[in-house]
C-alpha cells in the first residue's frame, strides 16, 4: 500500500514569507500526487496535481509543487504568504484498489499559520 | 446543486444509537466516495461507488458500517450501534466519469458525528 508522510503537524510563518510544506510518499509505481486545502468550517479543495506530465506544477492561488522522483517528495511552496492562506493542507497519493476505484490515500495535514 | 452537499453538519448519539448520514453529490457525477477523518488525522477512505454500484467497499472498518447509493445519486452511511471510536467526520466526495481515476475529487463540508 501507498503511503505519505506530511513533516510537520504545524508550520507558522510570517506574512509574505515564503511557505514550505513537506510531502513524501511511498510507491512503486509511478504515482499521481495531489496537494488539497481544507478552510475552516470548508471542504478540501484541489490545490493542484501531479499526473506524470511536467514536474513543477501549478495550482491555484500562487501554491506550486514540484515532483521529485529521487527524493519520492511533492513539495508545496508559495514564495510569499497571505494572511488567507492559513488553513490545513493536505498531501495525497492516488491508488488502484484493484477494485476498479482509485482510492486517495492522505497524509495527515499540516497546519499553516500565517502571523502578521 | 453547486456542490457536494451533506446532511447534518453535526450529529450527537448515544453509545448503541444508529445514525444514518446524507450526501448529494454534484449533478450528473458519476463517482461517489465516502471517508472517515479522525481527529488530528487525515482522512481515510471507506467506500466508493460507481453509479449505483458500490464497487469498493474495503475501508468500511466493521459490518456496522453500511453505504448505499441506490438510484445512483443521493448516498447513504449508515452507522449501526455506534461506538466512541465512531467519532469523527464523515467526509462524502464526488467527481465526474474519468476523473476517479486521476483523484481529483470534489468534497462535501462533511458530517461530525459525536458519539457520547
Amino acid at each position: 500500500a501507498q503511503s505519505v508522510t506530511q513533516l510537520g503537524s504545524h508550520v507558522s510563518v510570517s506574512e509574505g514569507a515564503l511557505v514550505l510544506l513537506r510531502c513524501n510518499y511511498s510507491s512503486s509505481v509511478p504515482p499521481y500526487l495531489f496537494w488539497y486545502v481544507q478552510y475552516p468550517n470548508q471542504g478540501l479543495q484541489l490545490l493542484l496535481k501531479y499526473t506524470s506530465a511536467a514536474t513543477l506544477v501549478k495550482g491555484i492561488n500562487g501554491f506550486e509543487a514540484e515532483f521529485k522522483k529521487s527524493e519520492t517528495s511533492f513539495h508545496l511552496t508559495k514564495p510569499s504568504a497571505h494572511m488567507s492562506d492559513a488553513a490545513e493542507y493536505f498531501c495525497a497519493v492516488s491508488e488502484n484498489s484493484g477494485a476498479g476505484s482509485y482510492q486517495l490515500t492522505f497524509g495527515k495535514g499540516t497546519k499553516l499559520s500565517v502571523i502578521p | 446543486g453547486a456542490g457536494v452537499s451533506q446532511s447534518p453538519r453535526y450529529k450527537v448519539a448515544k453509545r448503541g444509537q444508529d445514525v444514518a448520514l446524507r450526501c448529494d453529490p454534484i449533478s450528473g457525477h458519476v463517482s461517489l466516495f465516502w471517508y472517515q477523518q479522525a481527529l488530528g488525522q487525515g482522512p481515510e477512505f471507506l467506500t466508493y461507488f460507481q453509479n449505483e454500484a458500490q464497487l469498493d467497499k474495503s475501508g468500511l472498518p466493521s459490518d456496522r458500517f453500511f453505504a448505499e447509493r441506490p438510484e445512483g445519486s443521493v448516498s447513504t452511511l449508515k452507522i449501526q450501534r455506534t461506538q466512541q471510536e465512531d467519532s469523527a467526520v464523515y467526509l462524502c466526495a464526488s467527481s465526474p466519469a474519468g476523473q476517479a481515476n486521476t483523484g481529483e475529487l470534489f468534497f462535501g463540508e462533511g458530517s461530525r458525528l459525536t458519539v457520547l
